[in-house]
């Protein structure tokens, strides 16, 4: 079956700095969303990716969709304590989202 | 406009009882999933359903859990005779339409979860 790794697990960032959190699918995606989940929280929809090669920017968060539509991208600039959460990536054929283990970020003040 | 409504949002159940799971859909979403969330990993699908149908259950244990979405009233999640391994956060989304269609119908919005403690 479709399977979707994250990498990193864990980012620890200094505030201000900037990260990147990757997604990796055994197959080829019709679409990829991805969630943020605040600790304790439900997951909340960010955004999603259609197009090959896809770009989408949201204040400092941009996400990217690979060309083969097999892994994505979340980079976060300038990253602020209300960043704290775990970023999923899900990936989507049909009706189904598989989900990654999400990257689960913590901020230093 | 509610959002997705579970509840409750807090079970605890000794080992042997029954879990019973409620979810409500946002108000006009004909199409209910319910994942499960083990500590510190991503959500696991178990099952998908529209109303009176359960369109794919690939995701759920074979022994003692079922899922329904009658005509009237919510989705039930039900776990029979619960053991510690069952304790996790169960969470359900709704969408308008479950099949590739135009964008805004893609989108599964998530409920606050049920979080299942065994003891």
């Amino acid at each position: 079956g479709q399977q979707v790794m994250q990498i990193p697990q864990y980012q620890h960032v200094q505030e201000g700095e900037d990260f990147t959190t990757y997604c990796n699918s055994s197959t080829t995606l019709s679409n990829i969303q991805w969630y943020k989940q605040r600790p304790g929280g439900h997951p909340v929809f960010l955004i999603q990716l259609v197009k090959s090669g896809e770009v989408k920017k949201q204040k400092r968060l941009t996400f990217q969709f690979g060309e083969a539509k097999k892994n994505s991208s979340l980079h976060i600039t300038a990253t602020q304590t209300t960043d704290v959460g775990t970023y999923f990536c899900a990936g989507k054929n049909d009706y189904k989202l598989s989900f990654g283990a999400g990257t689960t970020v913590t901020v230093r003040a | 406009n509610a959002g997705v409504m579970q509840n409750p949002r807090h079970l605890v159940r000794r080992r042997g009882q029954e879990a019973r799971l409620r979810c409500s859909p946002m108000k006009g979403h004909s199409h209910v999933y319910w994942y499960r969330q083990l500590p510190e990993e991503g959500l696991k699908f178990m099952v998908y359903l529209q109303k009176e149908n359960i369109i794919d259950e690939s995701g759920m244990p074979k022994e003692r859990f079922s899922a329904e979405f009658p005509k009237e009233g919510p989705s039930i999640l039900r776990i029979q005779q619960v053991v510690r391994g069952d304790s996790a956060a169960y969470f359900c989304a709704s969408s308008p339409s479950g099949t590739s269609g135009s964008w805004g119908k893609n989108i599964q919005y998530f409920g606050a979860g049920t979080r299942l403690s065994v003891l």
